[in-house]
Formats: structure tokens, C-alpha cells, sequence
């Protein structure tokens, strides 16, 4: 199966920073999509990017299919952004078999 | 409109105790899916079912049974617990579409296992 990395493991912002979030992975994917975990555990979706760029507010995810990569953008970063972020795509010639990265761990201090 | 829904939340079992896990969706969603979460680490998937009928393996299914009753629930069950089988459990729902990977998920189980 595929292999996901994400980076940094860990990220500590003061609250109106922004950061940028990369999701590497070792071959190509389908059905990317970022996730949030809050610190009650809740698995929040953020984006299903396969490929392009979208926006949700002060969130926005690029995906470029071909060099098998993923960056998640959080500007004017909120302590409420804190949490770990999570990336996963699908494990190659299965669109059910999602491979998740270990997560970054990004704390947003006031 | 609730969404995924799982039950319960918590629970400890002994070593070799059984116990099922269930998980509902009311999106009308073709796919359902169990992970499980351990410190440090993203999620693994556990079993998938992609349609109503059809269950399938994934990362990590030894330990572990799962049933798709029908199209909106999917259980998981846990025949003789171990301790490694400790972790948080998560159910997630894709479709209704065919096309339609992206996944919603529950609010998970903490399971301990003594």
C-alpha cells in the first residue's frame, strides 16, 4: 500500500499566524481529503481534494495529483484551529481503502 | 438529520470478553467503514463494506467480525478481546452516489481491554 507523510508532526502558532501543512505521499492517489480532530476527538472534514486547489475560509487545500503531494493553508490562525490535522488517500486501485498520515499536532496559543 | 452515529461510547471489557460495536448512518450512504485509532497514529482501517451485501478486509481485520445488517447500519464485533485490541474506534459513511468517496465520521468508542 501506499506510504503518507505528513509535516511538520508538530506546530505551535500564536493565535493570527499562518502555517502551511504538506501531505507527502509515496505514489499516486485518489480521493484525497484532509481532515481535523478536535480535542474532543470529533474527525472533522475539511476538504475532498483530489486535485486543485479550494477555499473554505480562512482554510484552503491544494492538491498536485502528479507530484503526489497535498498542502493544507490556515491563515490568521484561531485557538480553536488547534487540534491534530489529518491527510489520507486512497491505497491504490481501491477507492475504499483509505491510508492515513500520522497527523500534525498544531496548537494555537492566545 | 444526525449523521453517523455509534454506540457506545465507552466500554471495558475483561481479556476474552465479546462485545459488538454498532454504527448507524442516515445520509443514505452506499459505503460504511470501521478504523481504529491508537496513540501517535493516524487511523487503520479495519473492515469496509463498499455496498449493502459486501463486506471486505483492510489493514487490520485479525480479531475482529463485522456484519452490514443493512444499508444504514454497519456492527463490528470483537469476539474475544485482548489487550492489544485497546484503542479508539471510529465508523465512517461514503456515497450516496456512486463516485462519492468522501468519508463522514462518527464520534467514536474508547475501548479498554484488561
Amino acid at each position: 500500500g501506499i506510504q503518507v507523510e505528513q509535516s511538520p508532526p508538530d506546530l505551535i502558532l500564536q493565535e493570527g499566524a499562518n502555517s502551511t501543512l504538506r501531505c507527502n505521499f509515496s505514489d499516486s492517489v485518489n480521493n484525497l481529503q484532509w481532515f481535523h480532530q478536535n480535542p474532543w476527538g470529533q474527525l472533522i472534514n475539511l476538504f475532498y481534494i483530489p486535485s486543485g486547489t479550494k477555499q473554505n475560509g480562512r482554510l484552503s487545500a491544494t492538491t498536485v495529483a502528479t507530484e503526489r503531494y497535498s498542502l493544507l493553508y490556515i491563515s490568521s490562525s484561531q485557538t480553536t484551529d488547534s487540534g491534530v490535522y489529518f491527510c489520507a488517500g486512497d491505497s491504490g486501485g481501491s477507492n475504499y481503502k483509505l491510508t492515513f498520515g500520522k497527523g500534525t499536532l498544531l496548537t494555537v496559543n492566545p | 438529520n444526525a449523521g453517523v452515529t455509534q454506540t457506545p461510547k465507552f466500554q471495558v471489557l475483561k481479556t476474552g470478553q465479546s462485545m459488538t460495536l454498532q454504527c448507524a448512518q442516515d445520509m443514505n450512504h452506499n459505503s460504511m467503514y470501521w478504523y481504529r485509532q491508537d496513540p501517535g497514529m493516524g487511523l487503520r482501517l479495519i473492515y469496509y463494506s463498499a455496498s449493502e451485501g459486501t463486506t471486505d478486509k483492510g489493514e487490520v481485520p485479525n480479531g475482529y467480525n463485522v456484519s452490514r445488517l443493512n444499508k444504514r447500519e454497519f456492527s463490528l464485533r470483537l469476539e474475544s478481546a485482548a489487550p492489544s485490541q485497546t484503542s479508539v474506534y471510529f465508523c465512517a459513511s461514503s456515497g450516496p452516489s456512486t463516485g462519492d468517496y468522501e468519508q463522514y465520521f462518527g464520534p467514536g468508542t474508547r475501548l479498554t481491554v484488561t
